[in-house]
C-alpha cells in the first residue's frame, strides 16, 4: 500500500512564526501536492511538484512556499504564519504514468492553528 | 482551468434510503473522474474512479457512479445507505492526458449524514 506520511498531526503556532510541514511518500511517485481543506471550501491546491526541485503554484500559493529536494519528500513552508492560515493541510502524491494518472494518495493531514 | 460543481452541500438521509450526489465538470476533453470519501477523523480515500470504458463504474462499499459525457456529469449513487456512510464526499476531475502533471480539480464536497 502507498503510504503518505505527514510529520505532524496537530500544530499550534503564533502569528509571525515560521512553520514547516513535512510530507514523505514511499511509492516513488513523481507528483506531490499540498492542499488546504476548509469547511465549505473543499480542497484548494496550494502548490504541487512533478519532479525533484520542480514546483508549480496552485490556486492559493500566497503566503506559502515549498521545497522538494528529494523525490519522496515535499515540504510546505509558511514563512510568517497568520491566523487566516489556520486550516487542515493535506499532502498527496500520485503517479504520472497511466493508468493511474491523477489518482491521489493522501496523508492523514496536519491541523494547524495559528494564534 | 477546470471547475467541478457538486450540487448539494449537505444531504441528510435515513438508513436504507437511496443516494445520488451530483457532480458536473467544465472540461470538454478527455477526463479521468474520481470520487473520494472522508470518514470522520480519517484521511481522504478513493471511492471509485473512471478512466475509460464502461461509463458505469463500481467502487467500494456498494457505491457506483455513472459518467455521462454529454452532460459533463459523474453522479455518485448507492441504492441503500447505511449509518456508516456518513462522511464527506468529493468529486474530482483530471484532464487525463498527463498535462498539468496529474493535477486533480476538486468540488467543494458534499456532507452526507445518515440517520439510523
Amino acid at each position: 500500500d502507498v503510504k503518505v506520511t505527514q510529520s505532524s498531526r496537530y500544530l499550534v503556532k503564533r502569528t509571525g512564526e515560521k512553520v514547516f510541514l513535512e510530507c514523505v511518500q514511499d511509492m516513488d511517485h513523481e507528483n506531490m501536492f499540498w492542499y488546504r481543506q476548509d469547511p465549505g471550501l473543499g480542497l484548494r491546491l496550494i502548490y504541487f511538484s512533478y519532479d525533484v526541485k520542480m514546483k508549480e503554484k496552485g490556486d492559493i500559493p500566497e503566503g506559502y512556499s515549498v521545497s522538494r529536494e528529494k523525490k519522496e519528500r515535499f515540504s510546505l513552508i509558511l514563512e510568517s504564519a497568520s491566523t487566516n492560515q489556520t486550516s487542515m493541510y493535506l499532502c498527496a502524491s500520485s503517479l504520472t504514468r497511466a493508468p493511474n494518472t491523477g489518482e491521489l494518495f493522501f496523508g492523514e493531514g496536519s491541523r494547524l492553528t495559528v494564534l | 482551468a477546470q471547475s467541478v460543481s457538486q450540487h448539494n452541500h449537505h444531504v441528510i438521509l435515513s438508513e436504507a434510503a437511496s443516494l445520488e450526489l451530483g457532480c458536473n465538470y467544465s472540461y470538454g476533453g478527455t477526463v479521468n473522474l474520481f470520487w473520494y470519501v472522508q470518514y470522520p477523523g480519517q484521511h481522504l480515500q478513493l471511492l471509485l474512479k473512471y478512466f475509460s470504458g464502461d461509463p458505469l463504474v463500481k467502487g467500494i462499499k456498494g457505491f457506483e457512479a455513472e459518467f455521462i459525457k454529454s452532460k459533463f456529469s459523474f453522479n455518485l449513487r448507492k441504492p441503500s445507505v447505511q449509518w456508516s456512510d456518513t462522511a464527506e464526499y468529493f468529486c474530482a476531475v483530471n484532464s487525463g492526458r498527463g498535462s498539468t502533471l496529474g493535477r486533480l480539480y476538486f468540488g467543494r464536497g458534499t456532507q452526507l449524514t445518515v440517520w439510523p
